[in-house]
């Protein structure tokens, strides 16, 4: 098993250009999240979905969105992408719930000039 | 709404010696608590949790977290310190039937030869 696996693994934008990153898991795992880490900030929840075809929004979902059209993958887009976006962006699944451990992809280092 | 607080951004310990990482909670309810570690350029991975039970919980690598409710803590110990422990440490907070962790800021761990 692969686990999460995330692409791409660095990318450098200008702003205003979009993109999308895309999250994979073969572990069959209902749940699914998008995070941004920051320094001095820990993780913070971007958004979740909960099942194929659900999404809901985290603690910082403005200037993204996603879309959860197969079980297994999750995709976060960015529209416009500005420099307060620069991040470490990590995706994570888990079988369904929060008391289950989540499991993380490697990340995807995002600078935004 | 829950929340966790971990303090300090940074603890250096020597090699051998004893690891104390604190972690402080808010919570109404009785709450599942967890520590993730994330190594350098890696994404975060499962150290111990404690949802109900034994208030003592012990994880990998040797590490073990005490819940006591009464202080609102679950400061993450280890008794003697390796390199290889060098890391950032991540306590996070959910309830039963939740759908999303909150993260603590982070503490990063120095080990001193």
């Amino acid at each position: 098993n692969a686990g999460v696996t995330q692409t791409p693994k660095f990318r450098v934008l200008k702003t205003g250009q979009s993109m999308t990153l895309l999250c994979a898991q073969d572990m069959n795992h209902e749940y699914m999240y998008w995070y941004r880490q920051d320094p001095g900030m820990g993780l913070r929840l971007i958004h979740y979905s909960v099942g194929e075809g659900t999404t809901a929004k985290g603690e910082v979902p403005d200037g993204y969105n996603v879309s959860r059209l197969k079980k297994q993958n999750f995709l976060l887009g960015l529209e416009s992408a500005a420099p307060s976006q620069t991040s470490v962006y990590f995706c994570a699944s888990n079988p369904g719930l929060a008391a289950y451990e989540q499991y993380f992809g490697p990340g995807t280092r995002l600078t935004v000039t | 709404a829950q929340s966790v607080t971990q303090l300090g951004s940074h603890v250096s310990v020597s090699e051998g010696a004893l690891v104390l990482l604190r972690c402080n909670y808010s919570s109404s309810v009785p709450p599942y608590l967890f520590w993730y570690v994330q190594y350098p350029n890696q994404g975060l991975q499962l150290l111990l949790k404690y949802t109900t039970g034994a208030t003592l919980v012990k994880g990998i690598n040797g590490f073990e977290a005490e819940f006591k409710k009464s202080e609102t803590s679950f400061h993450l110990t280890k008794p003697s310190a390796h390199m290889s422990d060098a890391a950032e440490y991540f306590c996070a907070v959910t309830l039963q039937g939740a759908q999303k962790l909150v993260f603590g800021q982070g503490t990063r761990l120095t080990i001193n030869p």
